[in-house]
């Protein structure tokens, strides 16, 4: 297993413009989460999703949005982009929404805007 | 809500020397603390959890609730070691796995 991948590496928009970024987790993993790290600080909580519901919000605004797959895979969007959202996306995927199941993180998408 | 503190941004050590770097954290409720790391190049990656409570790597971390703090140690640190480390927080309770991270601390350990 390659274990979370994610795509594309990097990315560069121009403000205003859609992403969609993409996460599929490890093989039998039901719960994928959304992390935004930007230059300077540790990853901050966007999203969780289980078994293709959404189980957690960070404090983000409604332009962020996600979904999970029936595969487990996952996708985050974000509209209107703003040259603050500028950072790097990160994905984990862990067995369940438990916390004894650890947490594995992908290597993450670049996004830039312009 | 819940938050995390790393005070030191940047720690540089000589090999062989002890290693302490600091975590303090704020949240109402019992906690569940993790230590992370990401090496050069690498993905973030768990390197051991309070609930565990073993050592890693070498690696020790005690839950002082007392002081809301949870340090990570090693008695004598490795040039392996060099990585930027990330403490976070969970809000315990099984079921809720939002971890809250600090903004890191870069180690650097000397020759």
């Amino acid at each position: 297993d390659a274990g979370v991948t994610q795509s594309p590496t990097h990315l560069i928009k121009t403000r205003g413009q859609h992403v969609t970024l993409r996460c599929s987790p490890i093989s039998g993993h039901k719960s994928v989460s959304w992390y935004q790290q930007v230059l300077g600080q540790g990853p901050q909580f966007i999203f969780q999703y289980y078994e293709k519901e959404e189980r957690g919000r960070g404090n983000f605004p409604d332009r962020f949005s996600a979904r999970q797959f029936p595969n487990y895979s996952s996708e985050l969007n974000v509209n209107a982009l703003l040259l603050g959202d500028s950072a790097l996306y990160l994905c984990a995927s862990s067995a369940s929404t438990f916390s004894y199941n650890e947490q594995f993180f992908g290597p993450g998408t670049r996004l830039t805007v312009l | 809500a819940q938050r995390v503190t790393q005070p030191e941004k940047l720690l540089s050590v000589f090999k062989g020397a002890p290693v302490e770097l600091k975590c303090n954290y704020s949240y109402s409720g019992s906690p569940e603390l993790f230590w992370y790391v990401q090496y050069s190049r690498q993905r973030l990656q768990l390197l051991l959890r309070h609930i565990s409570r073993e050592s890693i790597k070498g690696f020790t971390a005690d839950l002082n609730k007392g002081e809301t703090s949870f340090h990570l140690k090693k008695p004598f640190a490795q040039e392996e070691d060099s990585a930027m480390y990330y403490c976070a927080l969970s809000g315990g309770g099984g079921s809720n796995y939002k971890l809250t991270f600090g903004k890191g601390t870069l180690l650097t350990v000397n020759p």
